[in-house]
């Protein structure tokens, strides 16, 4: 059974703050590192798919990095706006299967 | 482009009823097809997926079953619901080639069983 761990299970911020969080995965026989952003009352939407090590994806104001070595990948949000709120997903890819991490609340206050 | 949907969109059920949830796709052919579900507290947790019609494995033993009847149709059922099957059901597709495959969502299913 893969381990994938996320935290913090839920953070608050206020509206103009950056931040981050973290994802932790097996380090051994890597293939790909998924980020899903799961707003309220809409389906997950994949934001990243990252393979190498040293990855390092941006879309608007959310970027990832990826450690395949130590296993670990971080998610920024850069200047968090109330339309940022929703849980962060990560998922260790191996083929056809994610396996997901409990994911990453953001609460972000105008 | 691909569509995902499920119905239905919520549903509340007796313990020991059974249960029909459906999830087609759109647009693309021979996808691989997943059924996820987040109980309360929880992440996603995956149920079932398959790489083709009437191709079924399971990744957790329970109260559940999985049919692909048509390439692009994938049902969850149940014959008897029990508590601990209330949470948010998701069906996802994915292309199916290479090591690297994304997993495109539906809407989800919110199902609360009394």
């Amino acid at each position: 059974i893969l381990n994938v761990e996320q935290s913090p299970q839920s953070l608050h911020v206020q509206e103009g703050d950056s931040t981050n969080f973290t994802c932790s995965f097996p380090s051994s026989n890597f293939y790909a590192l998924h980020w899903y952003r799961w707003e309220t009352a809409k389906s997950p939407e994949a934001l990243f798919v990252m393979t190498l090590n040293g990855d390092e994806k941006k879309k608007g104001r959310i970027s990832a990095t990826l450690n395949t070595k130590e296993g670990y990948s971080y998610l920024y949000i850069k200047g968090s706006q109330p339309e940022d709120s929703a849980t962060y997903l990560c998922a260790f890819g191996a083929g056809n299967m994610l396996t997901f991490g409990g994911g990453t609340r953001l609460m972000v206050k105008p | 482009s691909q569509t995902i949907h499920q119905w239905p969109a919520t549903l509340v059920q007796p313990v020991g009823s059974p249960l029909s949830l459906e999830c087609t796709v759109e647009g693309t052919s021979n996808p691989n097809l997943y059924w996820y579900r987040q109980a309360a507290g929880r992440g996603l947790q995956l149920l079932f997926y398959s790489v083709g019609i009437g191709q079924i494995s399971s990744e957790v033993p329970q109260n559940l079953s999985a049919s692909r009847p048509q390439d692009r149709q994938f049902i969850l059922s149940s014959k008897k619901l029990l508590l601990s099957d209330s949470g948010f059901y998701l069906c996802a597709w994915s292309p199916g080639r290479g090591f690297v495959d994304t997993q495109y969502f539906g809407p989800g299913t919110r199902l609360t069983v009394l």
